[in-house]
């Protein structure tokens, strides 16, 4: 099983909103991490959870809070959010890397989810 | 500082046709170098990976040659289906470290 699912597929909300953004994965990975991506571009890192401790927090406003409640989940939690906040938020998945040198063995490939597609209003 | 250049898209080819999408990166150390798939209305997938110098990435007729010297990592498909339309990332994991960089997506289109 070498899939990543995220819930929902779709969500609208308004600005004094809270919502929350749900990932799954059951390869066993111990590092994972949520991406932004606008329209026409590249996914953007915002957050990497290793062993379930946030370990890449890349500047990402307050109103998003992620949370790794176990080895399989991870959520995101939105509240107050900006219309340019609107966005395809993607969950991925790898191994933990095994740090020798910088080389990782191979064993690095990210697994995606569909992403969830986010409107704020 | 780290990053992947990838050349402007859309990139319009008749089926059967060669493909080339360029790729090029500047990173310190030895980032693992990878291409990864977008289709429409779905999450990236990776199509093929290389992790050092001279290694050759491939997958369902897609190489990729990681080129220490040139720094570079071109995707090469020898003819190309109409089902190959998508978005192509090429990306780098920054040695020793969690984090990945995309370049700004190749969108091919083929034609039948």
């Amino acid at each position: 099983d070498t899939e990543v699912t995220q819930t929902p597929k779709h969500l609208v909300m308004g600005m004094t909103n809270k919502k929350s953004l749900k990932c799954e994965q059951h390869m066993g990975h111990r590092a994972m991490y949520w991406y932004k991506q606008k329209a026409k571009k590249p996914p953007e890192l915002m957050f990497v959870y290793s062993y379930e401790k946030l370990s890449i927090n890349e500047s990402v406003p307050s109103r998003f809070s992620p949370e790794c409640p176990n080895s399989s989940l991870l959520n995101l939690h939105l509240h107050a959010l900006q219309p340019e906040d609107s966005a395809l938020y993607l969950c991925a998945s790898s191994q933990i890397l095994a740090v020798v040198g910088g080389l990782a063995g191979g064993k690095e490939t990210q697994y995606f989810g569909p992403g969830t597609r986010l409107l704020v209003l | 500082g780290n990053s992947v250049t990838q050349m402007e898209g859309p990139v319009t080819l008749s089926e059967e046709a060669f493909l080339t999408i360029n790729c090029t990166y500047t990173a310190t150390g030895y980032p693992s170098l990878f291409w990864y798939v977008q289709y429409p209305g779905e999450g990236l997938q990776l199509l093929l990976k290389a992790t050092k110098a001279d290694d050759k990435g491939s997958n369902k007729g897609f190489e990729a040659t990681y080129r220490k010297e040139t720094t570079s990592f071109h995707l090469e498909k020898g003819s190309v289906q109409v089902s190959d339309s998508a978005v192509y990332f090429c990306a780098l994991r920054i040695s020793g470290t969690y984090k990945y960089i995309f370049g700004t997506g190749t969108r091919l289109k083929v034609l039948a």
